[in-house]
């Protein structure tokens, strides 16, 4: 099993759809959770950052950690059509040795 | 610059051949990270840097790889004899602190061995 469980879709919505991303992860001694997103041929780029349960917004981006059973979750409220992207989630205990998912690829049609 | 710079962005070798992959990371990060992504992956963890040491390199995959940062800023990546597996996309991150802190990824270097 994967430390980190993420489906890698790909996913397609239409443009003002509402987004739902999400990872599972097998560690309970993960302390740090993060949303990067990557467009084709850059860097990934961080999102959203956390360390505790709950949920954190920013914009249209939520995130939402639940550490009781090990998930987290990334929603996109009216999705753009230059959120197309994937989306990588990474999970660390120190920033040491961070974790990433295989990452989803969402595209959002106008 | 703003962000952490690599260079070359692209990179064609022969199978055999040595490569050097530089990474200039955001001014005064202290921490500094190589990644590799295959495609359709997530980014996989080779070596990290705090200072001018590897404070951890248990992600490089065998000898043939190397990494320096011989004044606690840039860092150069090498791989000797490449090999075809070795195809891949090689991040470089910084971060402020270390632990705990998000890391800053730049672009990456895309290696291709033929």
């Amino acid at each position: 099993q994967k430390e980190v469980e993420q489906d890698p879709g790909p996913l397609s919505v239409p443009e003002g759809a509402i987004v739902s991303l999400n990872c599972t992860y097998s560690n309970s001694a993960f302390q740090y959770f993060m949303w990067y997103r990557q467009y084709s041929r850059k860097g990934p780029e961080l999102l959203m950052y956390t360390y505790s349960s709950g949920n954190k917004e920013d914009g249209r981006f939520t995130a939402q950690v639940d550490k009781s059973s090990k998930y987290i979750s990334l929603f996109i409220r009216d999705s753009q059509p230059s959120d197309s992207a994937t989306y990588l989630c990474a999970i660390t205990y120190n920033n040491n040795d961070m974790r990433f998912g295989a990452g989803t690829r969402l595209t959002v049609k106008p | 610059g703003a962000g952490v710079s690599q260079t070359p962005s692209n990179k064609v070798t022969e199978k055999g051949k040595y490569v050097e992959l530089r990474c200039d990371p955001i001014s005064g990060h202290t921490a500094l990270y190589w990644y590799r992504q295959s495609l359709g992956q997530g980014p996989e963890f080779l070596i990290y840097f705090q200072g001018t040491g590897a404070a951890d390199d248990s992600g490089l995959p065998n000898d043939r790889f190397f990494a320096v940062r011989p004044e606690g800023s840039v860092s150069t990546l090498k791989i000797q004899r490449t090999e075809r597996g070795d195809s891949a996309v090689y991040l470089c991150a910084s971060s402020s602190q270390g632990s705990g802190s998000p890391l800053h990824f730049g672009n990456g270097t895309r290696l291709t061995v033929t």
